[in-house]
């Protein structure tokens, strides 16, 4: 079935850092792929997305490439800052338009000052 | 973007009884709405889909009978655990679809920890 295997957390870093968080997954057909983003005390919130190979999902400063060839989609950011402590998650729905979405386990992310 | 509301954010219960919880979309119509349940350090995991004004669609492995799901308004949907036990303790989350966004817009509630002793 789908999966989605993200990088285990947690994960601490300086403001400003670089961030990588990888995600690869495991589908059928070919689906779409999805950032979630969960603060303190909130619902999960959609970050970015991608729908086909190649496609790049950027938000916030946020980027993630959809990847077929290594079946990846992992997230970037150039500089952190310390409100994007939360923890992330990868997701995947295995085709467009279908609404079942399959999660990766979530990475907390906390930056320091 | 829209408001999903989960209520109560947490509940501790007494095992054998039951627990309903509530997703409201606050400020547009969900036809379909989404109930997971998330255990420490694992991933959400789809139980059951909610469509307004028919029964809900469950998951392999999640027993009806147990997680009674009811989608009678389009704002709102609920889950009731009956005769909850122990095991039945974990993270719930609802989510909702936004008809008016593509297939893949969803609004996610807050959560509702589920505490049977």
């Amino acid at each position: 079935g789908d999966s989605v295997t993200q990088m285990e957390g947690p994960v601490t870093l300086s403001e400003e850092a670089f961030l990588t968080i990888n995600c690869t997954y495991t589908a059928t057909g070919y689906p779409s792929l999805f950032w979630y983003v969960q603060y303190p005390g909130e619902g999960l919130q959609l970050l970015l997305k991608a729908t086909k190979a190649d496609d790049k999902g950027s938000n916030k400063g946020f980027e993630a490439t959809y990847r077929k060839e290594t079946t990846s989609f992992h997230l970037e950011k150039g500089s952190v800052q310390v409100s994007d402590s939360a923890v992330y998650f990868c997701a995947l729905s295995a085709d467009f338009g279908n609404e079942k979405l399959t999660f990766g386990t979530g990475t907390r992310l906390t930056i320091i000052p | 973007g829209a408001v999903v509301s989960q209520h109560p954010s947490w509940v501790i219960c007494k095992s054998g009884t039951s627990v309903k919880i509530e997703c409201r979309s606050l400020d547009f119509q969900a036809t379909t709405m989404f109930w997971y349940r998330q255990f420490p350090k694992q991933s959400l995991m789809l139980m059951a889909t909610s469509n307004e004004g028919s029964k809900a669609t469950y998951e392999q492995g999640v027993e009806k009978d147990k997680f009674l799901i009811n989608h009678a308004s389009l704002t709102l949907s609920t889950l009731t655990v009956t005769s909850a036990h122990p095991e039945d303790s974990s993270f719930y989350i609802c989510s909702a679809r936004d008809p008016r966004g593509r297939g893949d817009t969803q609004y996610f509630g807050p959560g509702t920890r589920l505490t049977v002793l």
